[in-house]
């Protein structure tokens, strides 16, 4: 399994402004990604977080709206840049952890960060 | 591209059993997953399957079908603590190892 902390877990901020979450395990993991849940709605993927290169984004969301960094196995963060009220939502880190010698993946995600744009 | 379904919404009475379909449509299948999601709280992994057959864990189970685009996730012994959003989630091959998530089935467990 894997220990995953989310900061900041909650925030209120003004339109125009922007916040970096950030995400750090415990342990060090090939694949972390970041994910959205709108009220009331199921999670949907920002984009893969890849350690030394570009992060692979999903449509519907690009890197200036979203820049996110992974400077190493075990840390990444995501911005949420020039925010407004529709930005309103959980963002959610996850990370994907092979069990030793089986073909079995979990993926495991942080407690979430609650974002409020006002 | 992928396609998931689940009920939306389900009950079931304390100590029962519940079965929680999920169907799904995709171009290369890669794995399943269930999730536990309560409100206001990030979601729990409950299960994998990637080969057909039953997974068991406890009181949960989880199913798959590949052939025919199926799975479902079997609550036993139900508990008033079971209430949550159940999410079905598919990953893709070459999709680089994300998952795409169903909408959820809201499962409320009754006295």
């Amino acid at each position: 399994s894997a220990v995953i902390s989310q900061k900041p877990s909650r925030d209120i901020c003004q339109r125009g402004t922007s916040l970096t979450i950030q995400c750090q395990v415990d342990s060090q993991v090939t694949m972390m990604f970041w994910y959205r849940q709108q009220p009331g709605q199921s999670l949907t993927l920002i984009a893969t977080a890849n350690q030394g290169s570009e992060a692979t984004y999903e449509s519907g969301f690009v890197i200036d709206k979203f820049p996110i960094s992974r400077p190493n196995l075990t840390f990444s963060t995501l911005t949420v840049s020039n925010m407004s009220p529709e930005d309103s939502s959980i963002y959610l880190c996850s990370v994907e952890v092979r069990t030793s010698g089986t073909r079995s993946y979990e993926q495991y995600f942080g407690p979430g960060t609650r974002l409020t744009v006002t | 591209g992928q396609n998931i379904d689940q009920p939306t919404e389900m009950t079931a009475t304390e100590g029962a059993i519940v079965q929680i379909n999920c169907t799904y449509q995709t171009s290369g299948f890669n794995g399943l997953f269930w999730y536990q999601q309560h409100a206001g709280e990030a979601p729990t992994f409950l299960s994998y399957n990637v080969l057909d057959g039953l997974e068991e864990k406890g009181r949960f189970s989880s199913f798959l079908s590949r052939s025919k685009g199926y799975s479902y996730l079997l609550l036993k012994e139900l508990q008033m603590k079971d209430s949550a959003s159940y999410l079905c989630a598919v990953r893709e091959r070459g999709g680089g190892n994300k998952l795409t998530f169903g909408t959820g089935t809201q499962l409320k467990v009754e006295l």
